[in-house]
């Protein structure tokens, strides 16, 4: 089953306590993409992937950071979470098709409370 | 300035008619892409159809169609009959260019009434 799993899907963390939220698809996807939900706020975009070690800041990079070691997975990173770094996550990917089409997939999302 | 703008915070629909959800973009480069989703209470995002700016047709997937109007910089999602489990939040977002950079409106909270 095509699909993007996300862990862990909730977590209550403190200040300062490095996490990382895995994300990875089974897709074969080179475009993978991290975001952040937020009320009033809407959808924002941390940072994108177009294929293995090719990474790029979106709209709200800061206190993020991310990798590409592989093309399955797009592990997110906080080194240093702080309590504005509440939010609920949603790991992307995504298949261009040569026919200019494309199609998505997200993951489950990932709640995370920091205190 | 926005990028993308929707202009219904909430609409309602009677079941088994057609709704039209409004979305205009801004953007100056000749090469993009438009997407809608749609998000339930339960908060999965689920990607429903997909639009680029070279695309001669309007993108239709099932009960779902884009009604692309280039000129007029709108891309506006049309659900076909619609059905109770449709009531949801709808964004529209845009891909600017050949990169993954995207840009996502406020959204609009669709309810489908019996």
């Amino acid at each position: 089953e095509a699909q993007v799993t996300q862990n862990p899907r909730y977590l209550i963390t403190v200040t300062g306590k490095k996490l990382t939220v895995t994300c990875s698809q089974n897709m074969n996807h080179e475009y993978m993409s991290w975001y952040r939900q937020d009320p009033g706020l809407g959808l924002r975009q941390i940072y994108y992937s177009m294929n293995v070690e090719a990474t790029d800041k979106g709209d709200v990079p800061e206190g993020y950071k991310v990798s590409r070691k592989e093309k399955r997975n797009f592990p997110l990173i906080l080194e240093s979470p702080s309590p504005n770094q509440t939010s609920l996550y949603f790991c992307a990917s995504s298949l261009r098709w040569t026919s200019g089409q494309e199609t998505q997939y997200f993951g489950p999302g990932t709640r995370l409370l920091v205190l | 300035a926005q990028k993308i703008t929707q202009t219904q915070p909430g609409m309602f629909v009677q079941e088994k008619e057609a709704v039209t959800l409004d979305c205009t973009y801004d953007t100056s480069d000749p090469s993009y892409g438009l997407f809608w989703y749609k998000q339930p209470s339960s908060g999965e995002m689920i990607f429903l159809i997909y639009q680029g700016s070279y695309d001669q047709q309007n993108a239709t997937e099932g009960r779902y169609s884009l009604n692309f109007q280039k000129a007029r910089k709108s891309a506006n999602l049309v659900i076909s009959a619609s059905q109770l489990g449709d009531s949801a939040m709808y964004f529209c977002a845009m891909r600017e260019g050949l990169n993954n950079d995207m840009r996502f409106g406020a959204g609009t909270r669709l309810t489908v009434k019996p």
